[in-house]
């Protein structure tokens, strides 16, 4: 089945520092990939469409300076959570999508202190 | 305005018993429907999708029935294992959205040795 990772698993950060977080799809090319977020007991949240050579484009409420998405090639997208805050911590999840199915990362947690 | 519906927040099933999860949409653009099987602390697992035009798809011991004029589907689970134990999520998409999923809230599934 297609493979999705994601690196960091585990981050933790002193708020006001920014941290970036990588999706790669590994045996798939993906023209799009997605972020998501999860709150605890909640359902998984999207917060942008990453398409390759293209801006992402963000869902209502995500603010785009704060977290900023680069989608450089068919295998990698990167979020950039800029000056981080405790608010911010949460567990972040990004999927690639295939022909009709997307295939989801691990999840990175995301700690800020 | 929760456009898929999960309605029951948990489900308790005895080893080698049938599990059926319920899921309910409401928007009659979506066209593809599938059900991720995801443990804390990790990224959804895809499990099995169903086109439109289609009102059964089986794999395994998973089946998902769709019928479209109830918007309605089901994931049927037999027999039943204790490591299905996870929450599960249908979600669905069309394809004039890019194939962005949109996600029900999720059912815990405890499956009782």
């Amino acid at each position: 089945g297609a493979v999705v990772s994601q690196h960091p698993s585990r981050v933790i950060c002193k708020s006001g520092t920014s941290v970036k977080i990588e999706c790669r799809s590994l045996d798939f090319q993906a023209t799009t990939m997605f972020w998501y977020r999860q709150f605890p007991k909640q359902s998984l949240m999207l917060m942008a469409t990453s398409n390759e050579g293209s801006k992402a484009t963000y869902e209502q409420g995500v603010e785009k300076d704060k977290f900023l998405i680069n989608h450089a090639s068919l295998t990698l997208s990167t979020l950039t959570v800029t000056s981080a805050h405790p608010e911010d911590s949460s567990f972040y999840i990004c999927s690639a999508q295939g022909t009709d199915t997307q295939y989801f990362g691990p999840g990175t947690r995301l700690t800020v202190l | 305005d929760q456009q898929v519906k999960q309605n029951s927040p948990s489900l308790s099933v005895q080893e080698g018993r049938i599990s059926i999860l319920n899921c309910d949409y409401t928007n009659s653009m979506f066209d593809y429907f599938l059900w991720y099987k995801k443990y804390p602390a990790e990224g959804p697992t895809f499990l099995i999708s169903i086109s439109s035009i289609k009102d059964k798809n089986e794999d395994g011991r998973f089946t998902v029935f769709l019928n479209k004029s109830a918007k309605h589907l089901s994931l049927h689970i037999v027999p039943s294992q204790p490591g299905d134990s996870a929450v599960y999520f249908c979600a669905a998409s069309w394809s004039g959205s890019a194939r962005q999923l949109t996600f029900g809230s999720g059912t815990q599934l405890t499956v009782l040795p």
